[in-house]
């Protein structure tokens, strides 16, 4: 069966530190991936999308950014963390409907 | 773009109360899919509809797909206390080849015991 899995759970960062949060998909190969952020637990903002390796596609430009270097692995990063980056930030895979990560939650100092 | 309203925002209602959402859009969809968001948590897949005026059930949680493809709702009877969360609609238009899912903002459920 397919599993998605997403780390770290929790994360404290300061203003001006790097990031990557990691996602990996089991049991599937070629999905497309996906990385949302979630303001104060409402709703989902698509931030990047990827239907391949090394295809990136941006939603929103921002501060963050997306690779894919494998065909399971997903990787958001940022540079230089800003105070407003703070969120829930998901991980999501599908064929047609997405299944969610469990989820990081970000907060920046 | 396209975009969904999904209502009412928040609902506080007592256990043992039926609760129904909607989410409408203003195009066409082919697929409307329901979540369900614990808190802390990423959402689950309640309910996935692929037929315009398909009616579906799962467990106390009944769907329908609207008939003009651009509304949809979801219906919770009899509820209890591990129904807390925030409930998202989703549609997608598959023919936009990336399976790209639209989301409504969500309605915060609570149910007082």
């Amino acid at each position: 069966s397919q599993t998605i899995h997403q780390w770290p759970a929790t994360l404290v960062q300061p203003v001006g530190s790097p990031l990557s949060l990691e996602c990996t998909v089991e049991g599937t190969s070629n999905p497309n991936l996906y990385w949302y952020r979630q303001a104060a637990g409402r709703g989902l903002q698509l931030l990047f999308y990827s239907v391949g390796i090394g295809q990136i596609s941006s939603e929103v430009p921002q501060n963050l950014s997306a690779s894919r270097p494998q065909d399971r692995q997903f990787i958001l990063s940022s540079k230089k963390l800003l105070l407003s980056d703070s969120g829930f930030y998901l991980c999501a895979w599908s064929p047609v409907f997405h299944t969610f990560g469990s989820g990081t939650r970000l907060t920046v100092v | 773009g396209q975009q969904l309203n999904q209502s009412p925002q928040s609902m506080f209602i007592q256990e043992g109360e039926d609760v129904s959402m909607n989410c409408t859009s203003s195009s066409i969809f082919n697929t409307w899919l329901w979540y369900k968001q614990d808190p802390g948590e990423g959402p689950v897949l309640l309910i996935a509809l692929y037929k315009a005026g398909e009616l579906t059930s799962n467990g106390r949680l009944t769907a329908q797909f609207g008939i003009t493809r651009k509304d949809s709702f979801l219906n919770i009877s009899a509820s209890i206390p591990s129904d807390v969360g925030i409930y998202f609609c989703a549609g997608s238009d598959a023919g936009a080849g990336s399976y790209q899912l639209t989301f409504g903002k969500g309605t915060k459920l609570s149910v007082i015991p």
